[in-house]
């Protein structure tokens, strides 16, 4: 049973706008969370996390908000670049790491 | 339906004992990836195998480790010679990779404990 969600498979953003790629989660047990990117045939990597303790953690045009009375998180890109065009992962953590199945974002120039 | 499953789910070893990690798809995933996460660090990629393609063996820490993937679905990642610093969850993940869509499905994880 997925753990993690990620609902929307995909996403198309016009360059200079907004990203916004979001992950629900169930357990609430889990005590951090993390976001990572991925490009074809590679290894995603770190990109952005957030502990259970704060609802927002920034970082130059990321930043990760956390609701945990919903149980929700989200990655906020602004603005958009055509380079970060890739699938974003979103992780949760207890103990083990919990993904999610990915969201592609397409930045369009 | 059936996901990404992988066994064991805990490994408990001996320093310079070789293990062996199973990990099986999701049947028709055409892409498999093996990954470990460390104490308190992020993911860190370790081999890749696409298709009939020879793998993508780039993340490998050392050669103590090796994978396979027979007949394009089982993989066993093999770890030679354990040493403490193996010690991790090692994460297997599979996907259609379409060069459209690579959606990764992640398995439970195997923690190896390298006493």
């Amino acid at each position: 049973d997925q753990q993690v969600k990620q609902n929307s498979p995909s996403l198309s953003v016009q360059e200079g706008r907004i990203s916004i790629l979001n992950c629900d989660y169930t357990n609430s047990m889990f005590d951090y969370f993390l976001w990572y990117k991925k490009y074809p045939a590679e290894g995603p990597t770190f990109l952005i996390s957030i502990s259970s303790i704060k609802d927002k953690n920034e970082d130059g045009r990321f930043t990760v908000f956390l609701n945990k009375s919903a149980k929700h998180l989200s990655l906020h890109i602004v603005p958009s670049q055509p380079g970060d065009s890739a699938v974003y992962f979103c992780a949760s953590q207890a103990n083990n790491l919990f993904f999610g199945t990915g969201t592609r974002l397409t930045v369009i120039p | 339906g059936a996901g990404v499953s992988q066994s064991p789910s805990n490994k408990v070893t001996e320093k310079g004992k070789d293990v062996e990690l199973r990990c099986d798809p999701i049947s028709g995933h055409t892409a498999l990836y093996w990954y470990r996460q460390s104490l308190g660090q992020g993911l860190e990629f370790l081999i890749y195998f696409q298709g009939n393609s020879a793998p993508d063996k780039s993340g490998l820490p050392s050669d103590r480790f090796s994978a396979e993937r027979t007949g394009g679905s089982v993989s066993t990642l093999t770890i030679q010679r354990t040493q403490q610093e193996d010690s991790a969850v090692y994460l297997c993940a599979s996907s259609f990779y379409s060069g459209e869509t690579d959606t990764q499905y992640f398995g439970p994880g195997t923690r190896l404990t390298v006493l």
